[in-house]
């Protein structure tokens, strides 16, 4: 069965670097979103990508924050200057184009450590 | 805004029935979605409404009353694996985002 597949599973940083968060989302999707978790919180919205481009976005996904679809298969999240607060499991997902239901399949997340 | 609300913990015994509720308050609804979340693990889909009233799916089923932005889950014959978070989920926006709730960790003793 297709599935979302994400690396690293885990990262582990030094606050103010640079990390670049990796995923393949199932070939035949055309949405792709980020979401984040931080431990013991609720999952939250970062941003949607559809044709290329950003559909939505969140409060949270400020200027230190950037997506990219490099090629026709990887999707991936840039944190350009991380911060102690950047601490979360993020999940990339992506859901089939068109109709009323369109489940949202989750990678098995990254856990990013920023210390 | 966006408001979704979903009790924090719920314990339930083997074998029993638990019915998990959700209410919810956003601006835009293009449908309901539940999720299980084992720790440290991503959510994984259990049901979808988007049309007022009961959707099953095997031990799973979800009921919606969008007049009263109003959902549950229930789950039957729980079994000791059916331990783990619920995610009640609105979608909502013109990329079809998930709003989640904070999701009732529940727990099912022997």
């Amino acid at each position: 069965e297709p599935e979302v597949t994400q690396t690293p599973s885990h990262q582990v940083t030094q606050m103010g670097q640079e990390v670049i968060l990796r995923c393949v989302p199932i070939s035949n999707h055309l949405y792709f979103y980020w979401y984040r978790q931080i431990l013991g919180q609720k999952v939250e919205f970062l941003v949607s990508f559809y044709n290329n481009e950003i559909s939505e976005k969140s409060e949270i996904f400020d200027d230190q924050f950037s997506v990219e679809r490099p090629d026709g298969s990887n999707f991936t999240l840039k944190i350009r200057s991380t911060k102690l607060e950047d601490s979360a499991m993020y999940f990339c997902a992506s859901s089939e184009p068109g109709g009323i239901y369109n489940e949202q399949f989750f990678g098995p997340g990254t856990r990013l450590t920023v210390l | 805004g966006q408001n979704i609300d979903q009790p924090t913990e719920m314990t339930a015994t083997e074998g029993a029935i638990v019915q998990i509720n959700c209410t919810y308050q956003t601006s835009g609804f293009n449908g309901l979605f539940w999720y299980q979340q084992h720790a440290g693990e991503a959510p994984t889909f259990l049901s979808y409404n988007v049309l007022d009233g009961l959707e099953e799916k095997g031990r799973f089923s979800s009921f919606l009353s969008r007049s009263k932005g109003y959902s549950y889950l229930l789950l039957k014959e729980l079994q000791m694996k059916d331990s783990a978070s619920y995610l009640c989920a609105v979608v909502s926006g013109s990329a079809r985002q998930l709003t989640f709730g904070s999701g009732t960790q529940l727990t099912v003793l022997p």
